[in-house]
């Protein structure tokens, strides 16, 4: 059964870069069936995607986060991972990682998340 | 970007209330829609996609229905478990969005 579980800091200082790996178990991320998705959730706000990635290297990401977003994937571990630059106390919040089959290969939804990581961006 | 209302915001209900949530799109997005469930200190679980479709394992009190603009997710009969947030989300193009949220309460 496939999982996905993020890890990284929970604390990253302003103005610095954070930089989050979702790790997949049970599955391979290489696979043309799917692609991998990052989404935050601030603390009591709703849902915001930030990207998605493909075994490609094919990358979609969020205008609004696109200037400082970066996602990339490494088939060796397993596993793909998002960077974002020049954060602020804007961009704390817990970051979930899914996946998100692609047509005909399953729900063309996110149908499987990691639990999530908080990251608190405070000095 | 595709704008998704919900309403209500709060919906306080009771065990065995049938409920209905809506969903509203910005523009037409055909049937390109997902809805989840989250519960506190969890992570979103899928409960339907392709606006009417149930996943595996999901029970057949959901139900979801629309297309084009405008969505709605109907619980039949309210079980103790359902209490919760729920949100609607676009997949007809980037960026997706996300609905802000309708929950759920006793």
């Amino acid at each position: 059964q496939l999982q996905l579980q993020e890890t990284g800091p929970g604390l990253v200082q302003p103005s610095e870069t954070l930089s989050l790996t979702c790790n997949v178990s049970g599955g391979s991320i290489s696979s043309s069936r799917f692609y991998w998705a990052w989404i935050r959730q601030s603390p009591g706000k709703g849902l915001e995607w930030i990207g998605t990635t493909y075994y490609t290297g094919s990358t979609y990401y969020n205008p609004s986060l696109k200037s400082r977003v970066s996602m990339s994937a490494d088939m060796s571990k397993n596993q793909f991972s998002l960077e974002v630059r020049s954060v602020t106390a804007a961009d704390t919040a817990v970051y979930y990682c899914a996946r998100h089959p692609g047509p005909k290969e399953g729900p063309d939804a996110f149908d499987i998340w990691g639990q999530g990581t908080m990251v608190i961006v405070s000095s | 970007d595709i704008q998704l209302t919900q309403s209500p915001s709060f919906l306080s209900a009771s065990v065995g209330d049938r409920v209905a949530i809506t969903c509203r799109a910005s523009q037409d997005i055909n049937t390109y829609l997902a809805w989840y469930q989250q519960k506190p200190g969890k992570a979103p679980t899928l409960l339907i996609y392709a606006a009417s479709t149930l996943p595996s394992g999901v029970p057949s009190r959901f139900s979801g229905s629309g297309s084009g603009t405008e969505f709605t997710l109907t619980v039949s009969s309210l079980q103790p478990e359902d209490f919760a947030t729920y949100y609607c989300q676009q997949l007809n193009s980037y960026p997706f969005t996300f609905g802000p949220g309708t929950k759920l309460e006793i």
